[in-house]
């Protein structure tokens, strides 16, 4: 699977959009870009993934750029709840279910 | 419908004993994958059940095992236990077709190993 590469830390206002960026310039054509959070000592949350179109849900929305090499995560309204570790995961649907986790982007939702 | 769960959700053992640990998939979910995290090397894949079968492994030494039932429940064991098995244990479910699909965790079983 793809390697990523995330920052390692942002910060956000509460109430505005929260944009985070993954890099995955080795992606290839039939690997899917997953989103994952997780709350302190809680377990991963799984968020959004999308393949090449961009996506949308109730939690957040994912922009992959078109030649799929950088993707984007957005909440659009961050509150505090949000604080978290957001993993940028890349992965083919093959048989086996196994998620190989980087070390993410901590996001802090200030006040 | 009700999530993962995962038994106990904390566990103190000393160094040599073994330890099962306990997972309950989303109902009509047949995969199960198990995860280890600590601090050091972060989140890391142990294995898969798919049908009763381990489908994947990471990897982790044979001291490391698991099972899956009929009903989908999975356990997993580790055996003469070493202070660095110390981790948040995670089990993640996902409806489990011929391809590999979204996974749901669980809350985790945090083991501390004196």
């Amino acid at each position: 699977d793809a390697k990523t590469t995330q920052p390692t830390s942002m910060d956000c206002a509460e109430g505005r959009a929260a944009n985070l960026p993954c890099n995955h310039s080795t992606i290839s054509g039939n690997e899917y870009v997953y989103w994952y959070r997780q709350i302190h000592s809680q377990g991963p949350q799984y968020i959004i993934h999308g393949l090449k179109n961009n996506e949308t849900n109730e939690m957040a929305s994912l922009i992959i750029t078109e030649d799929r090499k950088s993707s984007t995560l957005i909440l659009p309204h961050a509150t505090l709840r949000d604080t978290a570790v957001y993993y940028c995961i890349v992965r083919r649907l093959i048989r086996g279910n196994k998620l190989v986790f980087g070390a993410g982007t901590i996001l802090r939702v200030k006040s | 419908k009700a999530g993962v769960t995962q038994t106990p959700r904390y566990l103190i053992k000393t160094r040599g004993q073994q330890v099962t640990l306990s997972c309950s998939p989303i109902s009509g979910h047949r995969s199960v994958s198990w995860y280890q995290q600590t601090p050091g090397q972060g989140l890391q894949f142990l294995f898969e059940y798919f049908s009763e079968t381990q489908r994947n492994k990471g990897n982790f030494p044979g001291r490391f095992s698991g099972r899956q039932f009929s009903n989908s429940r999975s356990e997993m064991n580790v055996s003469t236990l070493e202070l660095g098995d110390s981790a948040l244990y995670l089990c993640a479910s996902s409806p489990g077709g011929p391809v590999g699909d979204t996974q749901y965790f669980g809350p985790g079983t945090r083991l501390t190993v004196l």
